[in-house]
């Protein structure tokens, strides 16, 4: 237990659906993170918040769209995805940016 | 700039042994380094993290790590290899003002 947890943990979805991943963080953390993680290719930032504010968007398409509502929670809603958006995603959190990142255990998002 | 090499994309041990993990960075500025350890279907764990202070960093599951400032190295080791710590281990290079870079990973594959 890490104190981020991400549901669901699968999905499969086709390339016309809207989904969406949700995280949830118990650490009274102000920084959050989604991060991609696909086979053979080094761990890919996409967005960060800070204090429910989107500081970086690592040009990521619009067919992922963050939501940050407030510093505990952060959702990627999904629309219109390709196979190639097949990958793990990750949800992470920190005290502040520039301070230790803790993971959560990650969705799988299957693209079919 | 900074960037993160990981020498070996995959190491084998026989239990029992010792293991050693590469890493090299380059980093404009004083860095903070982690490695972090990620276990089949699983989301990224902390194993440690050098913050300027002693060089030699010990982690979690008996793992350390020596900051050398001199060969700009953070290489892991431990001294004697679990069937536990079969999984996937990243070294990663914060300069404080630029998002957390991540190495590749490296395979640690441990043989009975």
């Amino acid at each position: 237990e890490t104190g981020v947890t991400q549901t669901p943990r699968h999905l499969v979805m086709g390339m016309t659906n809207k989904k969406s991943l949700k995280c949830e963080q118990h650490l009274g953390h102000n920084a959050m993170y989604w991060y991609k993680q696909s086979a053979k290719k080094p761990l890919e930032l996409m967005f960060v918040y800070n204090f429910k504010e989107q500081t970086e968007n690592n040009s990521v398409p619009s067919r992922f769209s963050p939501e940050c509502p407030n510093s505990s929670h952060l959702f990627l809603h999904l629309h219109t995805l390709q196979p190639e958006d097949s990958a793990l995603y990750l949800c992470a959190s920190s005290p502040g940016t520039g301070n230790t990142i803790y993971f959560g255990e990650g969705s799988w998002l299957t693209v079919v | 700039a900074q960037s993160v090499t990981q020498l070996d994309s995959h190491v084998s041990v026989s239990e029992g042994t010792p293991v050693l993990l590469r890493c090299n960075y380059s980093s404009s500025y004083s860095p903070s380094l982690f490695w972090y350890v990620q276990h089949p279907n699983k989301g990224l764990q902390l194993l440690l993290k050098y913050t300027s202070a002693a060089t030699l960093v010990k982690g979690i599951n008996g793992f350390e790590a020596e900051f050398k400032k001199s060969e700009t190295s953070f290489h892991l080791t431990k001294p004697s290899a679990h069937m536990s710590d079969a999984a996937e281990y990243f070294c990663v290079v914060d300069s404080g003002n630029t998002p957390l870079v991540f190495g590749k990973g490296t395979r640690l594959s441990v043989i009975a």
